[in-house]
């Protein structure tokens, strides 16, 4: 089992809709999440960090815990073209100090 | 404020030639450095990352090794480069565990 777990996708959505990527992870008691996006040829920023189970709310950007189910999303609402990226899950296992990446989600906003 | 610099942005080198890849941090102190790598269309996988000066934790065996001189310079090392080790070199840096990482602009590797 990997350790950070994504859907690679392509996920379509059209303009102005909401974008819903996932995300699961093996270590029980990881400590911290990230999502980053990260555009062809680009290095990966930052979007969102999550610590507490629940959502984060951040503009446009909902970050969602639940370590119970060892799962973390991230809704996009209000999808733009200019969202279409790839969009990377980090997990930071405990007591480590490694941060582990998921294989990223491509998503595609159509206009 | 602090910024993270990585060079080259592009390097394209034979097959069995060495390697050296750099990184450093300006502004903060005793941070902790990551080197990935992201080969085509795939995620970012943890080669090296390192805590303090001379403390270097190595993810994946492999003909690379990583060494921290200083406190804010990080490197990346082969002696003899392969075709598989082609792929996208991105330095990062956070303040310390459970802290938000920091990537650079990173260096595409392509080795012929």
């Amino acid at each position: 089992q990997k350790e950070v777990e994504q859907n690679s996708g392509p996920l379509s959505v059209p303009e102005g809709a909401i974008a819903s990527l996932n995300c699961t992870y093996s270590d029980r008691v990881s400590q911290s999440f990230f999502w980053y996006r990260q555009y062809s040829g680009k290095s990966p920023e930052l979007i969102m960090s999550i610590y507490s189970n629940g959502d984060k709310e951040d503009g446009r950007f909902t970050a969602q815990l639940n370590k119970a189910s060892q799962y973390v999303s991230l809704l996009i609402r209000d999808s733009q073209p200019s969202d279409s990226a790839t969009y990377l899950c980090a997990v930071q296992p405990s007591n480590t100090g490694k941060l582990i990446f998921g294989q990223g989600t491509t998503l595609q906003v159509k206009p | 404020s602090q910024t993270i610099h990585q060079w080259p942005a592009t390097l394209v080198q034979p097959v069995g030639s060495p390697l050296s890849l750099e990184c450093t941090v300006e502004g903060t102190s005793n941070p902790n450095l990551y080197w990935y790598r992201q080969a085509a269309g795939r995620g970012l996988q943890l080669l090296f990352y390192s805590v303090g000066i001379g403390q270097i934790s190595s993810e994946v065996p492999q003909n690379l090794s990583a060494s921290r001189p200083q406190d804010r310079q990080f490197i990346l090392s082969s002696k003899k480069l392969l075709l598989s080790d082609s792929g996208f070199y991105l330095c990062a840096w956070r303040g310390g565990p459970n802290e938000k990482l920091f990537f650079g602009s990173g260096t595409q590797l392509s080795v012929l």
